[in-house]
């Protein structure tokens, strides 16, 4: 079993329609939380951090944190035909002074149809 | 462009020949991460660096597999023999101190021919 487990799509949504995504994962050790962006053959890109449970708001993009069930989300509103990318979950562990390595999930690829 | 600069963006190369990528990590940044991914995956973690000292290597970094990072600035992943499993795209992120959040790079993507 994977430490962080992610449905890989795809997920196809109309313009201007919620999405939700979302992440499981196994390592209660998991402390930070954060939702990438990453467009066909390109990089990374950080969008949300969240530290240990709660809700954070940036603009369209709400992240939630559930570390009773170990479970993490992000909701895109008003989504955009822009938003189609793949979405990847990421998370790592606090430890004094150690790596901070990030967890993958495998991403999920979604597609915002005009 | 203050960003995670990597160099080259793409490399085709034959099977059993060597191949090294550099990374320049957004400058005021003292962690610098390289991970790996492949098609329909997330990016999986290589090695981990904290100024010029290499803290972590993972399993998945075979002895074909060497990085550096001179000086604490930028940092170069070499790859001997290569084979056609190396082929996948080599992401470097950099973080500032006692910060969790990483930057990536566009990435290197490499072919094994």
């Amino acid at each position: 079993q994977k430490e962080v487990e992610q449905d890989p799509g795809p997920l196809s949504v109309p313009e201007g329609a919620i999405v939700s995504l979302n992440c499981t994962y196994s390592n209660s050790a998991f402390q930070y939380f954060m939702w990438y962006r990453q467009y066909s053959r390109k990089g990374p890109e950080l969008l949300m951090y969240t530290y240990s449970s709660g809700n954070k708001e940036d603009g369209r993009f709400t992240a939630q944190v559930d570390k009773s069930s170990k479970y993490i989300s992000l909701f895109i509103r008003d989504s955009q035909p822009s938003d189609s990318a793949t979405y990847l979950c990421a998370m790592s562990a606090a430890y004094g002074g150690a790596t901070n390595k990030l967890i993958f999930g495998t991403g999920t690829l979604l597609a915002v149809q005009p | 462009d203050t960003g995670v600069s990597q160099d080259p963006r793409h490399k085709i190369t034959k099977r059993g020949q060597n191949v090294t990528f550099r990374c320049d990590p957004i400058s005021e940044h003292n962690r610098l991460y390289w991970y790996r991914q492949t098609l329909g995956q997330g990016p999986e973690f290589l090695t981990y660096f904290q100024n010029e000292a290499q803290l972590e290597k993972s399993r998945l970094l075979s002895d074909r597999f060497s990085a550096e990072r001179p000086k604490g600035s930028f940092s170069t992943l070499e790859i001997q023999r290569t084979e056609q499993g190396d082929s996948a795209m080599y992401l470097c992120a950099s973080s500032p101190a006692r910060q969790e959040t990483q930057y990536f790079g566009p990435g290197t993507r490499l072919l094994v021919l």
